[in-house]
């Protein structure tokens, strides 16, 4: 089945930096690969996603890029702010079952 | 008030007893799905709900069973807990499937 792997646990980057995290899947038949942020304590909820019918997508100051052929994904997040710092969460589905394979987390703190 | 509600928010049962958690959502999403949050692990899908009575398996599905009467309500049951299964619970809901999905609050669900 579907592994989605997210490769980096931790970042720490300076306030107004950029932030990338990276996220590599294995199934082929996956077209949609959403993102979901996790702030300490709290819920997940959606920030952004893309299909596999476009290769960038951007709401603000979030970017994702996705290379099908290297099956990698990745969520920029740029002029990075403090209340950026949570957990971000990527995920993958085919359109065959639509049931999201999430990543293991990547915890982001931006440093003031 | 787009909104998902889990009941309740904490529970603490023994090894055996049966526990049921709810879920609740006033968005008439056809979908909802129940997951559960490990350490390291992110999310993994217990089951998924197309609608009233219409059930899947997900990923993780042993130990657990669902039930979907109405459309905006779906319960997750651990009949005879273990102690593996402590974790922090998620409901989630979607308006069908390939698309956002809006999380509860969580349950954090102790088994001693």
């Amino acid at each position: 089945g579907e592994k989605v792997e997210q490769h980096e646990s931790t970042l720490s980057v300076r306030e107004g930096d950029s932030a990338v995290i990276n996220c590599t899947y294995t199934d082929t038949a996956s077209s949609y690969f959403p993102w979901y942020k996790q702030e300490a304590g709290k819920s997940l909820h959606f920030v952004i996603d893309i299909r596999s019918n476009v290769d960038r997508k951007q709401s603000q100051r979030l970017i994702v890029l996705l290379d099908k052929k290297a099956k990698r994904f990745s969520l920029h997040i740029t002029a990075t702010q403090p209340e950026d710092s949570a957990i971000y969460f990527c995920a993958a589905a085919s359109s065959g079952s639509w049931q999201l394979i999430f990543g293991s987390g990547t915890q982001l703190t931006v440093m003031p | 008030d787009m909104k998902v509600t889990q009941m309740p928010r904490y529970l603490i049962k023994r090894m055996g007893e049966n526990v049921l958690l709810e879920c609740g959502q006033d968005m008439s999403h056809e979908t909802m799905y129940w997951y559960r949050q490990d350490p390291g692990l992110g999310l993994q899908l217990i089951y998924i709900s197309y609608d009233v009575d219409s059930n899947s398996e997900g990923d993780i599905p042993k130990g657990y069973r669902v039930s979907r009467k109405k459309r905006e309500h779906f319960s997750l049951i651990l009949d005879s807990a273990k102690t593996n299964q402590t974790s922090v619970y998620f409901c989630a809901s979607s308006f069908g499937t390939g698309g956002e999905q809006y999380f509860g609050p969580g349950t954090r669900l102790t088994v001693l």
